[in-house]
């Protein structure tokens, strides 16, 4: 499709295991965001890519939290040694231009639930 | 002061009726404004713009000012399908786009 596409659409983990969340955003995107969403709340920005340069990981709430975008595309977003306090949306947007919320496109999220 | 705060509601109208809700940012060097449209277990879709002079698309018109730091929007003649969270986007300084926590509306029948 030409959408932005997140895989696992649900995830399960115990606490203590690590997760991989993935996004395949449309193609030809510069920017890539992630967010953290909890029930209820708005999204939380976690972190921002300009092509494969990661401008920007100051919402990361841990060193936990790992993301990479190596080759300009795919995003992967890792979180080691969940937590209860992990359990969240994470969605994922791309936009074809750098920083402009105007043209943010929204894959539908991976929810996360930690046990 | 957050970023960018918002009323979280829920604000409860009934059908045909106005409403309005604002947002504040705290970062005056902020450029660019929008607001998105969430549905429930939804992703974040771009509803409008929000520019200088102020817009109006249909039914919604959405303003900002600069002095005070803050964005609405208006929604007239409210539909059932207008129910969902509102979030306002501020795109601030170093490509950083900020979402607010969004208000819920409700629209009655």
């Amino acid at each position: 499709g030409a959408g932005v596409s997140q895989s696992p659409r649900y995830k399960v983990a115990k606490r203590g295991q690590d997760v991989a969340l993935r996004c395949d955003p449309i193609s030809g995107h510069v920017s890539l965001f992630w967010y953290q969403q909890a029930l209820g709340q708005g999204p939380e920005f976690l972190t921002y890519f300009q092509n494969e340069a990661q401008l920007d990981k100051s919402g990361l709430p841990s060193d936990r939290f790992f993301a990479e975008r190596p080759e300009g595309s795919v995003s992967t977003l890792k979180i080691q040694r969940t937590q209860q306090e992990d359990s969240a949306v994470y969605l994922c947007a791309s936009s074809p231009f750098a920083g402009r919320g105007e043209k943010l496109f929204f894959g539908s999220g991976t929810q996360l639930s930690v046990l | 002061r957050k970023e960018v705060e918002q009323d979280p509601g829920p604000f409860n109208v009934p059908e045909g009726a106005t409403v309005a809700f604002n947002c504040t940012y705290s970062n005056s060097a902020s450029q660019s404004f929008f607001w998105y449209r969430q549905d429930c277990r939804k992703e974040p879709k771009l509803l409008m713009s929000v520019y200088s002079s102020g817009n109006e698309d249909g039914r919604f018109t959405a303003q900002l000012n600069r002095a005070s730091q803050y964005i609405s929007l208006l929604i007239r003649d409210s539909k059932l399908s207008d129910s969902a969270t509102y979030l306002c986007v501020v795109d601030g300084w170093d490509d950083k786009i900020i979402f607010g926590k969004g208000t819920r509306l409700h629209i009655l029948p």
